[in-house]
């Protein structure tokens, strides 16, 4: 079954040094978002993406954050200079279509480690 | 602001009995609620779905019921299984209106023992 690949699986950074966190979605899926969950905390969402644009973004997503697709295959999610609020699991996420009936399929996540 | 609250982090259930889940919602634009199930160190994975125009959905021995005017949804496992050990997120999305970007909760955690 095709999945959601993210890499690394555990990224150690200095704060204030940018980081980048990788995702390959479904080959066939064209939305695409990033979630983060911090420890102990529910999952929120940051942003979604489609058609090489932002489609919606949450308050928490703000102008440290951006997202890129590079090519037809990779997107990213860039934070500029990280804090240590910034510590969390992040997930890529991606689904057919942008609708209710459907599902958004997750990667196995980052663990954005902020030192 | 939690629109969505799952009141019980964790649930511990006997093989083979009935696992209940439960879910509130404060949203009334919430239209779509969705279960996933979370291994550790893995991505959530989608398990089941209820539109708000029904009140029960079936699939195999996942079981959603939704209370519209109660704002609860549940979700039972019967018979629960050792492999169903996993942290349980309930999520709700409204198309009409609000986003179908789920809204997610802060999870149960079953155990279901052997």
């Amino acid at each position: 079954e095709p999945e959601v690949t993210q890499t690394p699986s555990h990224q150690v950074t200095q704060m204030g040094q940018e980081v980048i966190l990788r995702c390959v979605p479904i080959s066939n899926h064209l939305y695409f978002y990033w979630y983060r969950q911090i420890l102990g905390q529910k999952v929120e969402f940051l942003v979604s993406f489609y058609n090489n644009e932002i489609s919606e973004k949450s308050e928490i997503f703000d102008d440290q954050f951006s997202v890129e697709r590079p090519d037809g295959s990779n997107f990213t999610l860039k934070i500029r200079s990280t804090k240590l609020e910034d510590s969390a699991m992040y997930f890529c996420a991606s689904s057919e279509l942008g609708r209710n009936n459907q599902p958004q399929h997750f990667g196995d996540g980052t663990r954005l480690s902020i030192l | 602001d939690q629109q969505v609250k799952q009141n019980s982090p964790s649930l511990s259930v006997q093989e083979g009995r009935i696992s209940i889940l439960n879910c509130d919602y404060t949203n009334s634009m919430f239209d779509y609620f969705l279960w996933y199930k979370k291994y550790p160190a893995e991505g959530p994975t989608f398990l089941i779905s209820i539109s708000s125009i029904k009140d029960k959905n079936e699939d195999g021995r996942f079981t959603v019921f939704l209370n519209k005017s109660a704002k609860h949804l549940s979700l039972h496992i019967v018979p629960s299984q050792p492999g169903d050990s996993a942290v349980y997120f309930c999520a709700a999305s409204g198309a009409s209106g609000g986003s179908y970007i789920p809204t997610f909760g802060r999870g149960t955690s079953l155990i279901v023992h052997p």
